[in-house]
């Protein structure tokens, strides 16, 4: 079983401030690990993902990721916050074989981004 | 490429009735496709998998008499919401996989925004 604790329901930062989101897991296995992003009633994009290779993962928007297993965690970072980066982040998990690869989502952070 | 379509985008339909909600895999051929219900300011919760061809696998506490799925190709899926209430409102959203031997991601339909008045 897998499971994933976002911690903190809602950041703010000021525009250029540095953003950072936690999430940590919970796996029975190796994990695959994900960040989505959504905006208001909008699916969700992928910003990144951790499949075993790199533990820095880069994502798009200048978001990046570290997965450090000694601490079960893959926190979401960006340097600079922008206005547009404002939304929904969700965290998820998904076992790497064998469950079709089904996502546990974490309960999401929402990012307001102050001028 | 790997985008996923979603109809309608919003529905609005009266208690009792029952309403489809489509599912497309655009430019892939998906084995997989899931299911999930967003309330507002939640997470996503998954409802079901299903498998081209087969039957859908549901999640615990996820009616399925209610919430009838449908994976009819490997294109193509479909959420019926039978006899709609009030309490069914919400945004529910697809996504599409590749087979596990090929690819580990989940690609994100745009969702649907039910309302039952």
């Amino acid at each position: 079983a897998q499971s994933v604790t976002q911690l903190g329901s809602h950041v703010s930062v000021s525009e250029g401030a540095l953003v950072l989101l936690r999430c940590n897991y919970s796996s029975s296995v190796p994990p695959y690990l994900f960040w989505y992003v959504q905006y208001p009633n909008q699916g969700l994009q992928l910003l990144l993902k951790y499949t075993s290779a790199a533990t820095l993962v880069k994502g798009i928007n200048g978001f990046e990721a570290e997965f450090k297993k000694s601490e079960t965690s893959f926190h979401l970072t960006k340097p600079s916050a922008h206005m547009s980066d404002a939304a929904e982040y969700f965290c998820a998990v998904s076992l790497t074989r064998g469950s079709n690869y089904k996502l546990t989502f974490g309960k999401g952070t929402l990012l307001t981004v102050n001028p | 490429g790997a985008v996923v379509s979603q109809h309608p985008s919003r529905v609005i339909c009266k208690s009792g009735t029952s309403v489809k909600i489509e599912c497309r895999s655009l430019d892939f051929q998906a084995t997989t496709m899931f299911w999930y219900r967003q309330f507002p300011k939640q997470s996503l919760m998954l409802m079901a998998t299903s498998n081209e061809g087969s039957k859908a696998t549901y999640e615990q506490g996820v009616e399925k008499d209610k919430f009838l799925i449908n994976h009819a190709s490997l294109t193509l899926s479909t959420l019926t919401v039978t006899s709609a209430h009030p309490e069914d409102s919400s945004f529910y959203i697809c996504s599409a996989s590749l087979p596990e031997e090929i690819d580990y991601e989940q690609y994100f339909g745009p969702g649907t925004r039910l309302t039952v008045t």
